[in-house]
């Protein structure tokens, strides 16, 4: 079974509607993270959780909000979707880079957000 | 912000070298990456180098790191047509523990 796993794997959607993203791991990790990829524009951070309590905005937030459940979930959701959101969405989590620690992150297989 | 540049492209013939290249601007990096992104996947950690070294080899992968530069290279010896993917320079900051991704670089190996 995969570290971290992302449902669904593929969501085709209407403009307006809400649709949440899931994620769970099974690294004990109390990062996690939701990027976006985009063709050309790499990976771009939407949210990031650093334990339970603490949310924070990464670098293109606007439109989306997040819900961390437990140690193990992290959600993204579109509150009411639009056409530029079509994208892969990538769930990660990591450890602190701590003593011999280098921060890896381990990536979900990733959800393909289509908007219409 | 943190700003990390790549070439999105890179041609190669199978048995030749690939050579993917990375500039950053904070010379605060703790770690700096290197990650694959096959077909159809998410992302997968090939290598990284802490940003004290210089060098690091690892079977046909080298990493070289020019700090004095900012500058990241990634050589690839030997390339296979398996080796054909997205490749994804990365660094993490010392102080914010966040990571900054570069754009990346679309390496495909010709027969």
């Amino acid at each position: 079974d995969a570290d971290v796993t992302q449902t669904p794997r593929n969501r085709i959607t209407k403009t307006g509607k809400r649709i949440m993203l899931e994620c769970s791991q099974t690294k004990g990790h109390d990062r996690m993270y939701w990027y976006r990829q985009d063709p050309g524009l790499g990976l771009r951070l939407i949210y990031y959780s650093f334990d339970v309590k603490d949310i924070n905005k990464g670098e293109i937030s606007d439109g989306y909000s997040v819900s961390r459940q437990a140690q193990a979930k992290f959600s993204l959701s579109l509150e009411s979707a639009i056409p530029n959101q079509t994208a892969l969405y990538f769930c990660a989590t990591s450890d602190r880079v701590v003593g011999t620690n280098t921060g890896e992150l381990f990536f979900g297989e990733g959800s393909r957000l289509t908007v219409l | 912000g943190e700003d990390v540049e790549q070439s999105l492209f890179l041609s190669v013939r199978e048995g030749d070298s690939s050579v993917i290249n990375c500039t950053y601007t904070d010379s605060s990096s703790t770690y700096l990456y290197w990650y694959k992104q096959e077909p159809g996947a998410g992302l997968q950690l090939l290598t990284y180098i802490f940003s004290n070294m210089d060098m690091k080899q690892d079977q046909r992968l080298t990493v070289l790191l020019n700090k004095k530069d900012k500058h990241l290279s990634l050589r690839i010896a030997d390339t296979q047509t398996g080796d054909s993917a997205i490749y994804f320079c990365a660094e993490i900051l010392y102080n914010f523990n966040k990571f900054y991704f570069g754009s990346g670089t679309k390496l495909n190996v010709k027969p």
